[in-house]
């Protein structure tokens, strides 16, 4: 079983950038999409955008101007960058492994999720 | 884009059939995901494919799709199945997956 396990700061000031990782054991990092949902408190999930194991990335437009994400195969991990972060980016970021067939994809693996906080 | 609602309540009491739906135009010609996520957890893949249970899920918990409704059905109710849950379908024309608000389900 695939385990997923996210990781950077916990306080990050507005204006500045927002960096995670999320580190891949117990699987291969082939065939699959990896994304960023996020939830922020009180919420509903909210998805932020996937990178395929060959490197191609897909945004949400509400994200695409300030998010990047990519993929570190020799570390299996993958990252999310979003700059110019404000306190409505205070949120639990999950990252997920996504699979099924083509149109038809789902989630099927989760990290436990980490919380950002967005303060001064 | 595609849009799917779900009603942001359910009550049931226990040892009862719990019933959430997903509305969206022609639902019933996608995929149609489920997600529990309990308070402070991460969500868990439920069903996948309207009606496929991965394994370790109980029996207890079924989908159905068909027209502009999908439902997921939870058996016998028990209260730990007091959760928020999410439907999720993968919208084809953008190809991102567009989540329901989900829906908190409250064992009575």
């Amino acid at each position: 079983q695939v385990q997923l396990q996210e990781s950077g700061p916990g306080l990050v000031k507005p204006s500045e950038t927002l960096s995670l990782t999320c580190a891949i054991s117990n699987g291969s990092i082939g065939s699959y999409y990896w994304t960023w949902i996020r939830q922020s408190p009180g919420r509903g999930l909210e998805w932020i955008g996937y990178i395929y194991y060959t490197g191609i990335t897909n945004y949400s437009p509400f994200f695409q101007s300030r998010v990047t994400i990519s993929l570190d195969t020799s570390k299996k991990q993958f990252s999310l960058r979003m700059n110019s972060v404000t306190t409505s980016d205070t949120a639990v970021y999950y990252c997920a492994r996504v699979t099924g067939d083509i149109d038809y994809h789902y989630f099927d693996s989760w990290g436990q999720g980490t919380l950002v906080t967005v303060s001064t | 884009s595609y849009v799917v609602t779900q009603p942001p309540s359910v009550s049931v009491a226990p040892g009862k059939t719990a019933t959430i739906t997903c509305g969206g135009k022609n639902i019933g010609s996608k995929s149609v995901h489920w997600y529990q996520q309990r308070p402070g957890q991460a969500p868990v893949l439920v069903i996948f494919y309207d009606d496929d249970r991965p394994s370790g899920v109980p029996e207890r918990f079924s989908g159905s799709n068909s027209g502009d409704t999908a439902t997921l059905a939870i058996s016998r109710v028990e209260a730990g199945d007091e959760a928020d849950y999410y439907c999720q379908v993968w919208d084809t024309t953008s190809d991102h997956p567009v989540f329901g608000g989900g829906s908190k389900l409250t064992v009575l």
